[in-house]
């Protein structure tokens, strides 16, 4: 059964610093997805990577992806207030369509 | 608004009713899926459309649950005999055609709360 953990599940911390929200997954798979939730809101997708060493950026946010170590990590620079929300990483569910969700980090920026 | 569209927003209903929700998917995308998410956890698959074709079930579908696209367009996902565990927020996403699981786009989702 394809598992797929984030960590950490929460984390607080504060405006300006950097910081990196790890995805592993436990079976192969070539595409990745990130998702952004603010709360009572749906899932708005951030990056959805395709390769082994695809790297996207997008303002704060940076996501890269190695498939053999089914790992993919979301950095954030110079956090800022608006960056809180919960992020969710998936993976195709075993060359299937549909996905499998990380349980999420509730990221917390406080100025 | 030319996002996913789902209805209605929040259902409260006692037990043992049936409810139905509604999902008007993006206009020119073929594919639907039907997810489930619970507080604190992430979103669960439940089931996938290709136009008007079921074809894929999650076990998380038991035999209360059933979801139609009579017409490949909009769908909807009834639960009988609704029981408290159903409580959760019901996610319907969308692809456009093009190689499996590209990218999906989400509805605000129905919240539903069975008391």
């Amino acid at each position: 059964e394809l598992k797929v953990e984030q960590n950490p599940l929460f984390l607080s911390m504060q405006e300006g610093k950097n910081y990196t929200i790890y995805c592993n997954y436990s079976t192969t798979s070539d595409r990745l997805y990130w998702y952004r939730q603010d709360p009572g809101k749906s899932l708005e997708s951030l990056f959805v990577l395709l390769s082994n060493g695809a790297v996207k950026q997008e303002g704060r946010l940076m996501a890269s992806l190695d498939t053999k170590a089914r790992l993919s990590t979301l950095h954030i620079t110079a956090a800022v207030h608006d960056l809180s929300a919960t992020y969710f990483c998936a993976v195709e569910r075993g060359g299937a369509d549909g996905l499998t969700f990380g349980k999420g980090t509730h990221l917390i920026i406080q100025p | 608004d030319t996002g996913v569209s789902q209805d209605p927003r929040h259902k409260i209903t006692k037990r043992g009713q049936n409810v139905t929700f509604r999902c008007d998917p993006i206009s020119e995308h073929n594919r639907l899926y039907w997810y489930r998410q619970t507080l604190g956890q992430g979103p669960e698959f439940l089931t996938y459309f290709q136009n008007e074709a079921q074809l894929e079930k999650s076990r998380l579908l038991s035999d209360r649950f059933s979801a139609e696209r009579p017409k490949g367009s909009f769908s909807t996902l009834e639960i009988q005999r609704t029981e408290q565990g159903d409580s959760a927020m019901y996610l319907c996403a969308s692809s456009p055609p093009g190689p499996r699981n590209t990218e999906a786009f989400f509805g605000q989702g129905t919240r539903l709360t069975v008391v």
